[in-house]
């Protein structure tokens, strides 16, 4: 049993819409991730979300994109107005809260992103 | 700064040849992990091992095997009889205890193991 489900698998948008990229964990944790690989080129951070707040985030992490748990299940990663540029691997990952000793982080199948 | 190299972008072998695939981290941290992550055709990361800082005593799994070498700042990773199920393409993480709780992944390296 996969430890994260995202939804979809597959998603072409046309440039300039709005997508919004879902996450579901199994169990109740609290530290979520949002990676991006971009084909062929390594995975990249973009966010983490602690405590329905955003912890850290890196440089890619724009205006466009935000981060919501909006029902306290389901971890939303939305981007207001895809570029080409945005077509990519989209991976969640959850990981046990900080100060467990236990810092693994176990990676949703991810959703591929096409912006066409 | 954290990185994470891996020099090798693409290794082809042979079944049954045992393959290891280099990793090399860059960390100013003292307390520190190092992953490797496996992504097999179907695009997926599967979690392969975790080795914190303070353990650097080699692990063997199965056909697998990890060698963290602390003075080289490196956590090489070997496959002894290798197998076609193998082809994949591997990633060597760093997790940083006070550079926020992310990982740095390097470039990864492609595995093709033909029969």
């Amino acid at each position: 049993e996969p430890e994260v489900t995202q939804t979809p698998s597959h998603q072409v948008t046309q440039m300039g819409q709005e997508v919004i990229l879902r996450c579901v964990p199994i169990s109740n944790h609290l530290y979520f991730y949002w990676y991006r690989q971009i084909l062929g080129q390594k995975v990249e951070f973009l966010v983490s979300f602690y405590n329905n707040e955003i912890s850290e985030k890196s440089e890619i992490f724009d205006d466009q994109f935000s981060v919501e748990r909006p029902d306290g299940s389901n971890f939303t990663l939305k981007i207001r107005s895809t570029k080409l540029e945005d077509s990519a691997m989209y991976f969640c990952a959850r990981s046990p809260p900080p100060g467990t000793g236990n810092t693994e982080a176990f990676f949703g199948q991810g959703t591929r992103l096409t912006v066409v | 700064a954290q990185k994470v190299t891996q020099a090798q972008t693409e290794i082809s072998v042979v079944e049954k040849e045992d393959v290891t695939l280099d990793c090399v981290y860059e960390t100013r941290d003292t307390t520190y992990y190092l992953f490797w992550y496996k992504q097999p055709p179907s695009g997926e990361l599967v979690f392969l091992i975790r080795r914190n800082s303070f353990d650097e005593q080699n692990e063997i799994s199965g056909r697998y095997s990890w060698n963290f070498q602390k003075s080289t700042s490196s956590f090489n990773f070997t496959i002894t009889a290798s197998q076609v199920v193998d082809s994949a393409v591997y990633f060597c993480a760093l997790l940083g205890k006070n550079a926020g709780n992310m990982l740095t992944f390097g470039g990864g390296t492609r595995l093709m193991v033909k029969p």
